[in-house]
């Protein structure tokens, strides 16, 4: 199957700083990405729906100004958390749409705000 | 607004039996249907993909079914073993999305 890989795997930083990670699609190209959010023993939440070359979508209740997401070539998006803080502290999941419909997860990346 | 709902919640299950995983959804006009799988602190690891017009597909000792009038899909696990432990996810692409919209998850546990 198609690889999505994500980096870091885990950071922790201070409130009030900012972390990016990244997602990228390693064997295909994505016209559309989606980053998600997980707490401890519930399901994904999605927060975005990210189109290359375009501005990102984000569901209802996800501050865009916070979380933000750029899709800058067909195989990388990237998830910006600005202003980080302990509440922001949690498992966050990309995945990639291939042109078959199929979407494919990375590996997810922990953060900790401290 | 599209729904899925997967029960048993959480099964266990001596290693060795066959299983049987349920999912539901509300509304019919579905793309396709995934089915994951996540061991804990990972990501989703896709198991199966069936598309609208398909009724199973399968792969190795996992068989996934689709009955998409009926708003049903199984995943059939054969000969079940404790690396099978992990919870699994059935997700649908509602037509016209490109979203996903999952379950809660089946927690599995096999017991040697």
């Amino acid at each position: 199957g198609a690889v999505v890989s994500q980096h870091p795997s885990r950071v922790i930083c201070k409130s009030g700083t900012s972390v990016k990670i990244e997602c990228r699609s390693l064997d295909f190209q994505a016209t559309t990405m989606f980053w998600y959010r997980q707490f401890p023993k519930q399901s994904l939440m999605l927060m975005a729906t990210s189109n290359e070359g375009s501005k990102a979508t984000y569901e209802q209740g996800v501050e865009k100004d916070k979380f933000l997401i750029n899709h800058a070539s067909l195989t990388l998006s990237t998830l910006t958390v600005t202003s980080a803080h302990p509440e922001d502290s949690s498992f966050y999941i990309c995945s990639a749409r291939t042109r078959g419909g199929e979407q494919y997860f990375g590996p997810g990346t922990r953060l900790t705000v401290t | 607004k599209q729904e899925v709902t997967q029960i048993p919640a959480a099964l266990s299950v001596p290693e060795g039996e066959n299983l049987v995983l349920n999912c539901s959804f509300t509304d019919s006009a579905i793309y396709n249907l995934q089915w994951f799988r996540q061991d804990p602190g990972k990501g989703l690891t896709s198991l199966l993909l069936i598309q609208s017009s398909q009724r199973e597909q399968t792969s190795g000792r996992l068989n996934a079914s689709l009955d998409k009038s009926s708003g049903r899909s199984t995943l059939y696990i054969a000969a079940s073993q404790p690396g099978d432990s992990a919870t699994y996810l059935c997700a649908v692409n509602p037509e016209g999305a490109q979203k996903l919209v999952f379950g809660q998850g089946t927690r599995l546990t096999i017991n040697p």
